[in-house]
C-alpha cells in the first residue's frame, strides 16, 4: 500500500505570514512528484512538476524542495496573501506511472 | 495547454437513481483519467479511459458501478449508477498536460461535479 502523507491538515495564518506544509511519499520507486493548488469551484492548478532528487522550483512567492532520498518535500509560501487561500495537493508517481494524492493541506489567509 | 469543461458543476440527487457527468476537451488526448475525492479523502483514481477500448478499473471500482464511455479523442462521460449518499464526493476527470509528458508539465483538471446523494 502507498501512503503519501500531507502535514498539517489545515494552516490559518495572518496575511504578510511565510507558511510552509510538508508532503511525505515512499522513498523507493519514485518517479515524480507533483504540487497542486485547488481552489473551492475551480480546477485543481499545477504549481510544481519534480523529478530529481534536491530540486528546488520557485513561482514568484511559492517554492518547494524534494528529497527522494528520505522521501519528503515542502512547499513554501513567502509572505501569504489572501489569494493564496486554497488546497494544496501533492501527488506521487511510482515508476508505474500511478498517480496517487495526498489528502491535502487547506491553506486560509485572513488580511 | 489542455482546456477541459465539465458538467455539471454540482447536484443532489436521490438514492437509487444514476448521474451521468461530462468532460470535454479542446484538444484530442490518448487518455482521460477519471478521479473521486469523498469527503476528508485523498483525490482517488476510479478509472482510466483510452478510446476504442474498454476503460481500465482501479481496485475497489466496478464497471458497473461507474460506467465509462470514450466515443472520441475529446469526450468522455462517467456515469455514478444506483446511487447511495456514500456516492456523495466531488468527481474530477484530468488529462495529461502535454502528451506524454506529464512528468514535465503535470496534469490538467476539470471544474469538478460536486456530487450529494440524499
Amino acid at each position: 500500500i502507498l501512503n503519501v502523507e500531507q502535514s498539517p491538515q489545515s494552516l490559518h495564518v495572518q496575511e504578510g505570514d511565510s507558511t510552509n506544509f510538508t508532503c511525505s511519499f515512499p522513498s523507493s520507486n519514485f518517479y515524480a512528484l507533483h504540487w497542486y493548488r485547488w481552489e473551492t469551484a475551480k480546477s485543481p492548478e499545477a504549481l510544481f512538476v519534480m523529478t530529481l532528487n534536491g530540486d528546488e522550483k520557485k513561482k514568484g512567492r511559492i517554492s518547494a524542495t524534494l528529497n527522494t532520498k528520505e522521501g519528503y518535500s515542502y512547499l513554501y509560501i513567502k509572505g501569504s496573501q489572501p489569494e493564496d487561500s486554497a488546497t494544496y495537493l501533492c501527488a506521487f508517481i511510482n515508476q508505474g506511472g500511478k498517480l496517487i494524492f495526498g489528502q491535502g493541506t487547506e491553506l486560509s489567509v485572513k488580511p | 495547454s489542455a482546456v477541459i469543461s465539465q458538467k455539471p458543476s454540482r447536484d443532489i440527487c436521490q438514492r437509487g437513481t444514476s448521474l451521468t457527468i461530462q468532460c470535454q476537451v479542446d484538444s484530442q488526448v490518448t487518455m482521460m483519467f477519471w478521479y473521486r475525492q469523498q469527503p476528508g479523502q485523498s483525490l482517488t483514481l476510479i478509472a482510466t479511459a483510452n478510446q476504442g477500448s474498454e476503460a481500465t478499473y482501479e481496485s475497489g471500482f466496478v464497471i458497473d458501478k461507474f460506467p465509462i464511455s470514450r466515443p472520441n479523442l475529446t469526450f468522455s462521460t462517467l456515469t455514478v449508477s444506483n446511487m447511495s449518499p456514500e456516492d456523495s464526493s466531488i468527481y474530477l476527470c484530468s488529462v495529461e498536460t502535454g502528451q506524454g509528458s506529464s512528468t514535465n508539465y503535470g496534469y490538467t483538471f476539470g471544474s469538478g461535479t460536486r456530487l450529494t446523494v440524499v
